[in-house]
Protein backbone atom coordinates (compact mmCIF):
# COMPACT_ATOMS: atom_id res chain seq x y z
CA UNK A 1 0.00 0.00 0.00
CA UNK A 2 1.20 3.21 -0.49
CA UNK A 3 2.15 6.17 1.85
CA UNK A 4 3.56 9.04 2.60
CA UNK A 5 5.12 10.09 5.79
CA UNK A 6 6.34 13.64 7.01
CA UNK A 7 8.08 13.59 10.23
CA UNK A 8 7.62 17.47 11.00
CA UNK A 9 4.75 18.32 12.30
CA UNK A 10 4.97 22.29 12.63
CA UNK A 11 8.84 24.16 11.71
CA UNK A 12 9.48 27.51 12.30
CA UNK A 13 11.78 29.76 10.21
CA UNK A 14 12.74 33.23 10.43
CA UNK A 15 11.82 35.10 7.63
CA UNK A 16 14.54 35.43 5.00
CA UNK A 17 15.89 31.91 5.96
CA UNK A 18 15.68 28.98 3.56
CA UNK A 19 13.40 26.01 4.18
CA UNK A 20 13.04 22.71 3.60
CA UNK A 21 10.09 19.96 4.66
CA UNK A 22 10.84 16.70 4.66
CA UNK A 23 8.41 14.11 2.69
CA UNK A 24 9.15 10.11 2.33
CA UNK A 25 6.93 7.95 0.21
CA UNK A 26 6.14 4.22 -0.23
CA UNK A 27 5.38 3.08 -3.43
CA UNK A 28 5.76 -0.17 -5.67
CA UNK A 29 6.27 2.15 -9.51
CA UNK A 30 7.49 5.33 -10.16
CA UNK A 31 5.32 7.64 -8.34
CA UNK A 32 3.07 10.53 -8.89
CA UNK A 33 4.15 12.90 -6.34
CA UNK A 34 2.84 16.50 -5.03
CA UNK A 35 3.18 19.16 -3.02
CA UNK A 36 0.15 21.28 -1.92
CA UNK A 37 -0.48 24.48 0.13
CA UNK A 38 -3.17 25.15 2.84
CA UNK A 39 -3.68 28.66 3.93
CA UNK A 40 -6.03 28.97 6.87
CA UNK A 41 -9.53 28.59 6.02
CA UNK A 42 -8.76 27.85 2.43
CA UNK A 43 -8.58 24.13 0.39
CA UNK A 44 -5.00 22.69 -0.90
CA UNK A 45 -3.44 24.77 -3.69
CA UNK A 46 -1.01 22.76 -5.87
CA UNK A 47 2.61 24.07 -5.64
CA UNK A 48 4.22 21.40 -7.72
CA UNK A 49 4.41 17.82 -8.90
CA UNK A 50 6.64 15.16 -10.29
CA UNK A 51 5.93 12.69 -12.80
CA UNK A 52 8.56 12.07 -14.60
CA UNK A 53 12.05 13.42 -16.34
CA UNK A 54 14.08 16.10 -14.28
CA UNK A 55 13.93 15.43 -11.07
CA UNK A 56 14.36 18.85 -9.55
CA UNK A 57 10.96 20.55 -10.11
CA UNK A 58 10.15 23.71 -10.03
CA UNK A 59 6.56 25.21 -8.45
CA UNK A 60 4.51 28.43 -7.97
CA UNK A 61 5.83 31.26 -4.92
CA UNK A 62 9.51 30.25 -5.52
CA UNK A 63 9.32 26.79 -4.22
CA UNK A 64 10.86 23.57 -5.67
CA UNK A 65 11.55 19.69 -4.76
CA UNK A 66 13.67 17.10 -5.61
CA UNK A 67 13.09 13.44 -6.42
CA UNK A 68 15.18 11.19 -4.62
CA UNK A 69 14.35 7.57 -5.76
CA UNK A 70 16.60 5.95 -3.33
CA UNK A 71 16.15 7.84 -0.34
CA UNK A 72 12.10 7.44 -1.34
CA UNK A 73 12.56 11.13 -1.01
CA UNK A 74 10.48 14.52 -2.01
CA UNK A 75 11.54 17.36 -0.32
CA UNK A 76 10.17 20.82 -0.52
CA UNK A 77 12.85 23.38 -0.45
CA UNK A 78 12.41 27.71 -0.73
CA UNK A 79 15.84 29.80 -0.67
CA UNK A 80 14.13 32.50 1.38
CA UNK A 81 10.99 31.90 3.29
CA UNK A 82 8.41 35.35 3.11
CA UNK A 83 6.11 35.90 6.03
CA UNK A 84 3.32 34.45 3.12
CA UNK A 85 4.65 31.31 2.70
CA UNK A 86 3.10 30.59 6.45
CA UNK A 87 0.73 27.43 5.99
CA UNK A 88 0.40 24.11 6.43
CA UNK A 89 1.71 21.65 3.38
CA UNK A 90 0.93 18.55 2.54
CA UNK A 91 3.52 16.08 -0.07
CA UNK A 92 0.74 13.92 -1.65
CA UNK A 93 1.68 10.64 -3.92
CA UNK A 94 -0.60 9.19 -6.67
CA UNK A 95 -1.24 5.71 -7.46
CA UNK A 96 -3.77 5.69 -10.19
CA UNK A 97 -7.37 5.37 -9.80
CA UNK A 98 -7.70 8.57 -8.02
CA UNK A 99 -5.65 7.02 -5.21
CA UNK A 100 -3.95 9.87 -3.79
CA UNK A 101 -2.63 9.41 -0.52
CA UNK A 102 -1.52 12.31 1.39
CA UNK A 103 1.08 13.17 4.22
CA UNK A 104 -0.23 14.32 8.12
CA UNK A 105 1.11 17.84 6.95
CA UNK A 106 3.81 20.15 7.72
CA UNK A 107 2.39 23.41 10.09
CA UNK A 108 4.73 26.50 8.92
CA UNK A 109 5.43 29.55 10.72
CA UNK A 110 7.69 32.76 9.49
CA UNK A 111 8.80 34.74 12.51
CA UNK A 112 10.13 38.18 11.66
CA UNK B 1 -12.98 31.26 -13.54
CA UNK B 2 -11.99 27.76 -13.01
CA UNK B 3 -13.05 26.83 -9.38
CA UNK B 4 -14.88 23.87 -7.31
CA UNK B 5 -17.94 25.11 -5.51
CA UNK B 6 -18.99 23.71 -2.28
CA UNK B 7 -21.82 24.42 -0.04
CA UNK B 8 -22.41 24.90 2.85
CA UNK B 9 -19.06 25.97 4.48
CA UNK B 10 -20.08 25.32 7.82
CA UNK B 11 -22.96 22.89 8.89
CA UNK B 12 -23.88 22.24 12.29
CA UNK B 13 -26.32 19.39 12.95
CA UNK B 14 -27.73 16.88 15.21
CA UNK B 15 -26.71 12.74 15.30
CA UNK B 16 -28.91 11.07 12.91
CA UNK B 17 -30.42 13.61 10.86
CA UNK B 18 -29.37 13.26 6.99
CA UNK B 19 -27.10 16.10 5.47
CA UNK B 20 -26.51 16.40 1.80
CA UNK B 21 -22.66 19.10 0.70
CA UNK B 22 -23.22 19.59 -2.58
CA UNK B 23 -19.82 20.05 -5.23
CA UNK B 24 -19.68 21.38 -7.91
CA UNK B 25 -16.66 21.79 -10.91
CA UNK B 26 -16.93 24.11 -13.88
CA UNK B 27 -13.72 22.48 -15.36
CA UNK B 28 -15.09 19.97 -17.68
CA UNK B 29 -12.95 17.74 -15.38
CA UNK B 30 -13.59 13.43 -15.52
CA UNK B 31 -12.45 13.21 -11.78
CA UNK B 32 -14.37 14.01 -8.68
CA UNK B 33 -13.64 12.95 -4.99
CA UNK B 34 -14.17 13.79 -1.22
CA UNK B 35 -11.43 13.75 1.33
CA UNK B 36 -11.82 14.41 5.11
CA UNK B 37 -9.20 16.88 7.07
CA UNK B 38 -8.74 15.77 10.77
CA UNK B 39 -6.07 17.21 13.04
CA UNK B 40 -2.84 14.93 12.80
CA UNK B 41 -4.46 13.11 10.04
CA UNK B 42 -3.47 14.66 6.95
CA UNK B 43 -6.53 14.27 3.99
CA UNK B 44 -8.46 10.94 3.64
CA UNK B 45 -10.09 9.88 0.60
CA UNK B 46 -14.14 9.11 1.18
CA UNK B 47 -15.01 8.12 -2.18
CA UNK B 48 -14.15 8.93 -5.67
CA UNK B 49 -15.63 9.10 -9.03
CA UNK B 50 -13.98 8.71 -12.70
CA UNK B 51 -16.55 9.42 -14.66
CA UNK B 52 -20.77 9.85 -14.86
CA UNK B 53 -22.70 6.89 -12.85
CA UNK B 54 -19.15 5.59 -11.96
CA UNK B 55 -17.71 6.00 -8.33
CA UNK B 56 -15.65 3.97 -5.84
CA UNK B 57 -14.77 3.96 -2.22
CA UNK B 58 -11.56 5.36 -0.68
CA UNK B 59 -9.97 4.72 2.54
CA UNK B 60 -13.04 5.70 4.74
CA UNK B 61 -16.30 5.42 3.13
CA UNK B 62 -18.46 4.18 6.37
CA UNK B 63 -21.24 6.66 6.89
CA UNK B 64 -21.36 7.76 3.06
CA UNK B 65 -22.43 8.35 0.12
CA UNK B 66 -21.81 9.86 -3.34
CA UNK B 67 -23.84 10.06 -6.40
CA UNK B 68 -22.11 11.37 -9.95
CA UNK B 69 -25.65 11.75 -12.22
CA UNK B 70 -24.01 14.93 -13.89
CA UNK B 71 -20.58 15.44 -14.52
CA UNK B 72 -19.76 18.47 -12.85
CA UNK B 73 -21.74 17.91 -9.78
CA UNK B 74 -20.77 15.36 -6.71
CA UNK B 75 -22.38 15.70 -3.72
CA UNK B 76 -22.16 13.81 -0.56
CA UNK B 77 -24.30 12.70 1.54
CA UNK B 78 -24.40 11.54 5.09
CA UNK B 79 -27.46 9.60 5.78
CA UNK B 80 -27.60 9.22 9.56
CA UNK B 81 -24.90 11.39 10.57
CA UNK B 82 -22.65 10.61 14.05
CA UNK B 83 -20.45 13.07 15.81
CA UNK B 84 -17.23 11.17 14.74
CA UNK B 85 -18.00 12.43 11.44
CA UNK B 86 -17.60 16.02 12.74
CA UNK B 87 -14.54 17.23 10.29
CA UNK B 88 -13.56 19.35 7.75
CA UNK B 89 -14.62 17.95 4.12
CA UNK B 90 -13.06 18.66 0.68
CA UNK B 91 -14.35 18.18 -2.40
CA UNK B 92 -11.55 18.06 -5.67
CA UNK B 93 -11.68 17.86 -9.09
CA UNK B 94 -8.95 16.48 -11.51
CA UNK B 95 -8.23 16.64 -15.40
CA UNK B 96 -7.19 12.81 -15.96
CA UNK B 97 -6.40 10.35 -13.10
CA UNK B 98 -3.72 11.68 -11.40
CA UNK B 99 -3.16 15.11 -12.55
CA UNK B 100 -3.18 17.81 -9.88
CA UNK B 101 -6.70 18.27 -7.84
CA UNK B 102 -8.10 21.13 -7.72
CA UNK B 103 -10.00 21.66 -4.33
CA UNK B 104 -13.20 23.27 -2.91
CA UNK B 105 -12.64 26.02 -0.27
CA UNK B 106 -14.12 22.96 2.24
CA UNK B 107 -17.02 22.34 4.49
CA UNK B 108 -16.67 22.85 8.45
CA UNK B 109 -19.23 19.97 9.17
CA UNK B 110 -20.44 19.53 13.04
CA UNK B 111 -22.27 16.80 14.67
CA UNK B 112 -23.51 17.28 18.23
Amino acid sequence: AQSVTQPDIHITVSEGASLELRCNYSYGATPYLFWYVQSPGQGLQLLLKYFSGDTLVQGIKGFEAEFKRSQSSFNLRKPSVHWSDAAEYFCAVGGGYQKVTFGTGTKLQVIP
Amino acid sequence: EAQVTQNPRYLITVTGKKLTVTCSQNMNHEYMSWYRQDPGLGLRQIYYSMNVEVTDKGDVPEGYKVSRKEKRNFPLILESPSPNQTSLYFCASSLLDNSPLHFGNGTRLTVT
